[in-house]
């Protein structure tokens, strides 16, 4: 058990559809980060956060955004959701924002139909 | 970031030590090695981290070349449940903050 944790494990939605994912990082890990994995693809950074502000992106679409809480969870939001979304979307947290090691939830996978 | 660079697949016999090697040519001063490893659709597990002296834990060894440029991560005896894709990641003070996980080796353990 990494300490982090995810909901929800799965989802089911149709095309077009808004879902929101949630991360709640290790206790006293300030950085967020959020992956997606589609099938038999690598991991592709979509977002950073540290401590509620955004510190770094990656290839993330206009369709999705994120936050980060004063309590420190995270939530990623993905809106007009197409096929193509659907993916496991990992979260992962870490203490610092440079270097430490990162902690992976187990993920959400969502399905778009 | 630097780049890094690894084999698409290896196979190892169970048993056996797994050596998984990584080029990171253009690593800079400050930048760490990590590895980590995913174990089928799990999330990835951190496995070992560096900077310029060889360092081990419960789970590996991880080498490093003097010049820094590579960088090769020993699993001394490879069992089944090794079977994973593992990545090498350079990151550091300096860079952009991202956390790039390339496309990684995929390590299958025979038995």
């Amino acid at each position: 058990d990494s300490g982090v944790t995810q909901t929800p494990k799965h989802l089911i939605t149709a095309t077009g559809q808004r879902v929101t994912l949630r991360c709640s990082p290790r206790s006293g890990d300030l950085s967020v980060y959020w992956y997606q994995q589609s099938l038999d693809q690598g991991l592709q950074f979509l977002i950073q956060y540290y401590n509620g502000e955004e510190r770094a992106k990656g290839n993330i679409l206009e369709r999705f955004s994120a936050q980060q809480f004063p309590d420190l969870h995270s939530e990623l939001n993905l809106s007009s959701l197409e096929l193509g979304d659907s993916a496991l979307y990992f979260c992962a947290s870490s203490v610092g924002t440079v270097t430490g090691e990162l902690f992976f939830g187990e993920g959400s996978r969502l399905t778009v139909l | 970031d630097a780049k890094t660079t690894q084999p698409t697949s290896m196979d190892c016999a169970e048993g056996r030590a797994a050596n998984l090697p990584c080029n990171h040519s253009t690593i800079s001063g400050n930048e760490y090695v990590y590895w980590y490893r995913q174990i089928h659709s799990q999330g990835p597990q951190y496995i070992i981290h560096g900077l310029k002296n060889n360092e081990t834990n419960e789970m590996a060894s991880l080498i490093i070349t003097e010049d820094r440029k590579s960088s090769t991560l020993i699993l001394p005896h490879a069992t089944l449940r090794d079977t994973a894709v593992y990545y090498c990641i350079v990151r550091g003070n300096g860079g952009t903050y991202k956390y790039i996980f390339g496309t990684g080796t995929r390590l299958k353990v025979l038995a």
